[in-house]
């Protein structure tokens, strides 16, 4: 069974400054990808970053970078230069190598912005 | 390209009732995923389908199932509804089980009363 944490409380930002979502998994498959999805006051979810467990390099995708400690089972969510349009919902999940379709997500934490 | 689009987008049904919602994956997309979000449960994996073929399930009780058409067009449709079935429903498609990127359509949110 895998298992996603985020415990965090609402998170609030200044505009342009960085901010940390913290992730805490657990699982006993031996490989996995780990995911994050924002969704925003509209309800789609919109995909970030995904991590392999096997993968040496913390993964980017501009704005975002995913700092993966396989050793502590985390996968936190970094935004550097946060913007207004990044204040929403975001999710971390999982899944087994080979099933990457079949996610377990964590309960969320709310990011706010402020200008 | 067209993204995932599901319909209806809102539904209200009464308990008892049964309901089908769709989803029609991007272009190209053979793998379509299934959630249940609800405030309480948060994001809860349904079923997934892959060439027509139901690969992994969540879950949930029988009353809950789906199908996946030639086309990758994906229904799914809950028996007996029950008040805890309100919910969003969000349809995800893939190119793949092991593709790293889920495409999540707008999801249907079902009220049941």
């Amino acid at each position: 069974a895998q298992k996603i944490t985020q415990t965090q409380p609402g998170m609030f930002v200044q505009e342009k400054e960085a901010v940390t979502l913290d992730c805490t998994y657990d699982t006993s498959d031996p490989s996995y990808g780990l995911f994050w999805y924002k969704q925003p006051s509209s309800g789609e979810m919109i995909f970030l970053i995904y991590q392999g467990s096997y993968d040496q390099q913390n993964a980017t995708e501009g704005r975002y970078s995913l700092n993966f400690q396989k050793a502590r089972k985390s996968a936190n969510l970094v935004i550097s230069a946060s913007q207004l349009g990044d204040s929403a919902m975001y999710f971390c999940a999982m899944s087994p190598t080979g099933a990457n379709s079949k996610l377990t997500f964590g309960k969320g934490i709310t990011l706010s912005v402020r200008p | 390209k067209a993204g995932v689009t599901q319909t209806p987008r809102y539904l209200i049904k009464t308990r008892g009732q049964q309901v089908t919602l769709s989803c029609s994956p991007i272009s190209g997309h053979r793998s379509v995923s299934w959630y249940q979000q609800t405030p309480g449960q948060g994001l809860q994996f349904l079923f997934e389908y892959f060439s027509e073929t139901q690969r992994n399930k969540g879950n949930f009780p029988g009353r809950f199932s789906g199908r996946q058409f030639s086309n990758s067009r994906s229904e799914m449709n809950v028996s007996t509804l029950e008040l805890g079935d309100s919910a969003l429903y969000l349809c995800a498609s893939s190119l793949g089980p092991e593709a790293e990127t889920q495409y999540f359509g707008p999801g249907t949110r079902l009220l049941v009363l």
